[in-house]
C-alpha cells in the first residue's frame, strides 16, 4: 500500500464522457503531481502543483484539466479523451518541489478510452 | 532530453550482481533511482545531489559522477524482490521537472 491513494483504479469511458481521477495524501506534501505513462514507457509529466498553485502545464491538452482543491488532493477532470489517452495515470507527491526531495507515487488509474 | 539507460534489460540469478547505468548529453544536477514492479507504483530508491557522492540502499548502491554526467546503480547480491523496472532521472536544472530515463528491465531468477 502506498501512501498516496487514487481512485478509481480502473475506468473505461467513452470518447463523449467527462470524468474525474481523484489522488489524495496526508503526508503534509506541498507539491503534487500528475504522471502519464504508456505501457513499458517510463513515467511523463503532465502537470505540478506547488502550494496548491499549477506551477508547471507540460503543453497537455486541454481535455485535461487539473484542480487542486486543498494541499491533500489533487484531481484530473477528463472530457472528450482520444484513443491514445489511454495510459496508466500517476499521481505523486513531495515535500515541496525542489528536486532534491524523493516523490512519492500512488498506484495509478489505468484509464481505457472506448 | 531523456537520460538514456543502459542495458535496456538484464537477467540475474539469485546471488548475482548487476550495474545499470544512466547517462545525459545534458548537465545532470541530481539524479534520481526508483524502482517499479509490474502494476504497481514506482518506488524512490535514492536520490545524488552532489558529483562524486555515492550512497547507499540495503544492497542497492549508487554514484553519481557530475563531470562524465552519468550515474550508476549497483545492484549486490540480487534477491527475486528486486525484479521490475529501474528508472533513473534527472532534473531540468532548476525547472523542477523530473525526466525519466527509458528504464532497465531486470529480471532475477532462482
Amino acid at each position: 500500500d502506498t501512501e498516496v491513494t487514487q481512485t478509481p483504479k480502473h475506468l473505461v469511458m467513452g470518447m463523449t464522457n467527462k470524468k474525474s481521477l481523484k489522488c489524495e495524501q496526508h503526508m503534509g506534501h506541498r507539491a503534487m503531481y500528475w504522471y502519464k505513462q504508456k505501457a513499458k514507457k517510463p513515467p511523463e509529466l503532465m502537470f505540478v502543483y506547488s502550494y496548491e498553485k499549477l506551477s508547471i502545464n507540460e503543453s497537455v491538452p486541454s481535455r485535461f484539466s487539473p484542480e487542486c482543491p486543498n494541499s491533500s488532493l489533487l484531481n484530473l477532470h477528463l472530457h472528450a479523451l482520444q484513443p491514445e489517452d489511454s495510459a496508466l495515470y500517476l499521481c505523486a507527491s513531495s515535500q515541496e518541489s525542489q528536486l532534491n526531495q524523493p516523490q512519492h507515487f500512488g498506484d495509478g488509474t489505468r484509464l481505457s478510452i472506448l | 532530453q531523456q537520460p538514456v539507460q543502459s542495458p535496456q534489460a538484464v537477467i540475474l540469478r539469485e546471488g548475482e550482481d548487476a550495474v545499470i547505468n544512466c547517462s545525459s548529453s545534458k548537465a545532470l544536477y541530481s539524479v534520481h533511482w526508483y524502482r517499479q514492479k509490474h502494476g504497481e507504483a514506482p518506488v524512490f530508491l535514492m536520490i545524488l545531489l552532489k558529483g562524486g557522492e555515492q550512497k547507499g540502499h540495503e544492497k542497492i548502491s549508487a554514484s553519481f559522477n557530475e563531470k562524465k554526467q552519468q550515474s550508476s546503480l549497483y545492484l549486490t547480491a540480487s534477491q527475486l524482490s528486486y525484479s521490475g523496472t529501474y528508472f533513473c532521472g534527472r532534473d531540468s536544472g532548476g525547472y523542477n521537472k523530473l525526466i525519466f530515463g527509458a528504464g532497465t528491465r531486470l529480471a532475477v531468477h532462482p
